[in-house]
């Protein structure tokens, strides 16, 4: 089946740390997102991608970057991690133009910053 | 003002029951409407989308929208357990995809057995 995958699934790490989540998706979809959900706050976009060449900041990109190495490939990045980088992630793909362009999410990754 | 408000519950229903999970949303000029489940620690799933006035229905569930009053609304009729989750509704300006969702914080649903 055409999925959405993410590594790691948990990850734990300590202040200061780089950190990569990964993203890979086999539906063909020209779109990716990253997001994070905490408690009370939904889901928050971090950075977006509708192709290869473009990428865009969303609402709470400060402490994060994006690599778009491929149309399937995401990654995320914290340079240096902090503790209320703490949350949930998920990557998000959706087709291009046409149909409900309805982002499919990721299973997530579970970040602990300590 | 949240672009996108939702009741963050816990909103009961007894089993068999309509549930009626209510979202107001601010930017006048959205198009897209969206209702995604998602269990405790899991993913979001779609449940269905909206981009016209009225109800549409799929299932069990029935998404309704009124633009002038800026609300849509999803009833899940003959509510089972496997219901409970929260849901989240999510907004998008556009219709043509170029724009990204706005979501709510969500509404948490628990269905009584």
């Amino acid at each position: 089946d055409a999925d959405v995958t993410q590594t790691p699934r948990n990850r734990i790490t300590k202040t200061g740390k780089r950190i990569m989540l990964e993203c890979s998706q086999t539906k063909g979809h020209d779109r990716m997102y990253w997001y994070r959900q905490d408690p009370g706050l939904g889901l928050r976009l971090i950075y977006y991608s509708f192709d290869v060449k473009d990428i865009n900041k969303g609402e709470i990109s400060d402490g994060y970057s994006v690599s778009r190495q491929a149309q399937a490939k995401f990654s995320l990045s914290l340079e240096s991690a902090i503790p209320n980088q703490t949350a949930l992630y998920f990557c998000a793909t959706s087709a291009g133009r046409g149909g409900a362009n309805t982002q499919y999410f990721g299973p997530g990754t579970r970040l602990t910053v300590l | 003002q949240k672009e996108v408000e939702q009741n963050s519950g816990p909103l009961s229903v007894p089993e068999g029951a309509i549930a009626s999970l209510n979202c107001t949303y601010s930017d006048r000029g959205s198009q897209s409407f969206f209702w995604y489940r998602q269990y405790s620690g899991k993913s979001p799933e779609l449940i269905m989308f909206i981009y016209s006035n009225g109800d549409k229905e799929d299932g069990r569930f029935t998404a309704q929208l009124n633009k002038a009053s800026q609300y849509v609304s999803l009833l899940i009729r003959d509510s089972q357990p496997s219901d409970s989750a929260t849901y989240l509704c999510a907004v998008r300006r556009s219709n043509f995809g170029n724009e990204k969702l706005t979501f709510g914080t969500g509404t948490r649903l628990t269905i009584i057995p």
